[in-house]
Formats: C-alpha cells, structure tokens, sequence
C-alpha cells in the first residue's frame, strides 16, 4: 500500500545532541513537507520541498536543516541550535494543488 | 498571506448531540479549504476539502462544511455525534493557482464527546 512513512516514532535524545528523523513515501508525490506541533499551537511549516535537489524554509526553520536527494525521501535534521526540540513532528506529501495532503504518522521527539 | 482562525480551543458536547467546529480565515485570493482530523499521536487525516462549486461539502464519517465567501468561513458540521469523533479538527487554507505552495493551518479545536 503506498502511503508515509516516519520513523522512529518516539525518539529520545540528549541536549546538544543532532537528531535525524525520517519520512520516505511511495506515493510518487513530488512535494514534501516537515510541520511540528505544539500542544495548543497547531502545526507550524518547517522547511518544504516542492522538487528534488530544492527546498525552501518555512515559518520556523531555524535550528533544523533538511535534503531532497531522493524524490521519496525528505528526512529533518534538529540541530544542536534549536532551542526547544522537544515537539511531536509530522511529514507530509501532496501531488497536486488543491489535493491536500498525505501525512505520516508522526515522530515524537524527547530531548532531555 | 493567508491565515486561519478557529475559534473555539475545546468543544465538549453530548454524545448524539449536534457540533459545530468554526473556521475563518483570510486571504486576498481565492483558496481551497481542508479540514482535518488528528486521533491521538498520530498523523493528521483528510476529512474534507472544498475546491470549487457546490458550497456545501461532505466528507467521511457523516461530517460536513459549509463555505461562505462573503463571511471567510468554513465551519464544519455533523448532526449527531459518536464518542468515536472525540479528536482534534484542524482548518487549513490554501491559496489556488500558487501551485503545491504549503497549506496553513489553524490551531485546532479539540472535541471532546461525553457519554
């Protein structure tokens, strides 16, 4: 069945540390999306990539950095200089405008 | 830009009960609308989207919107509810003809159904 695939699904990491969390779809979709929610605070768009080899930031992308080598693959790097990692994430991939999206099942990320 | 406002945090209602779930949001182009439901640690699922037409949309599990031009609005509905709906809902917009440009979504509104 094609669909989203994010893993790990908890993910318990300590400060200072870079983490990469993963998100491959077979789907054949070509843009991708990383948005993190906060409790109360909705989804909020991290970094997209609407093609291979080209992504753009999105509303809160400092802190974290990402890559499009492959069309299936767009994985999320948190990075030491992200101040509050601790968020549960959520890829995402779209084919069409106005199609909407497909989401993964999400990464719930712990930095202690 | 566009923006999505959902006005109400928490909806507690009655199980059988009707809901409304309200979503306004803003934009200076014409947009699709998504609403969106999230079960507890896990993704988000398509309930429903309008694209163009009939104002009234249905989606799965009996809810539907309604899209109001003149009023920047997309509440959702649904007649009678099930303990199963206990979830958040989220409003997104995006704009048309931007191509696969991201969808913003409102900060949800979580429905809590009570026995």
């Amino acid at each position: 069945d094609g669909g989203i695939t994010q893993s790990p699904k908890y993910l318990f990491r300590k400060e200072g540390q870079n983490v990469t969390l993963s998100c491959e779809q077979n789907l054949n979709h070509d843009a991708m999306y990383w948005y993190r929610q906060d409790p109360g605070q909705g989804l909020r768009l991290i970094y997209y990539s609407q093609i291979v080899n080209d992504f753009q930031k999105g509303d809160i992308a400092e802190g974290y950095s990402v890559s499009r080598e492959k069309k299936e693959s767009f994985p999320l790097t948190v990075t030491s200089a992200q101040k509050n990692p601790t968020a549960f994430y959520l890829c995402a991939s779209s084919i069409l405008e106005g199609i909407g999206y497909t989401f993964g099942s999400g990464t719930r990320l712990t930095v202690v | 830009a566009q923006s999505v406002t959902q006005l109400d945090s928490q909806v507690p209602v009655f199980e059988e009960a009707p809901v409304e779930l309200r979503c306004n949001y803003s934009s200076s182009v014409s947009v699709y609308l998504f609403w969106y439901v999230q079960y507890p640690n896990q993704g988000l699922q398509l309930l429903l989207k309008y694209l163009s037409g009939s104002t009234l949309v249905k989606g799965i599990n009996g809810f539907e919107a309604e899209f109001n031009k003149s009023q920047t609005s997309f509440h959702l509905r649904k007649p009678s509810v099930h303990i199963s709906d206990t979830a958040e809902y989220f409003c997104a917009v995006s704009e048309r003809g931007s191509g696969n440009t991201p969808l913003v979504f409102g900060k949800g509104t979580r429905l809590s159904v009570i026995a």
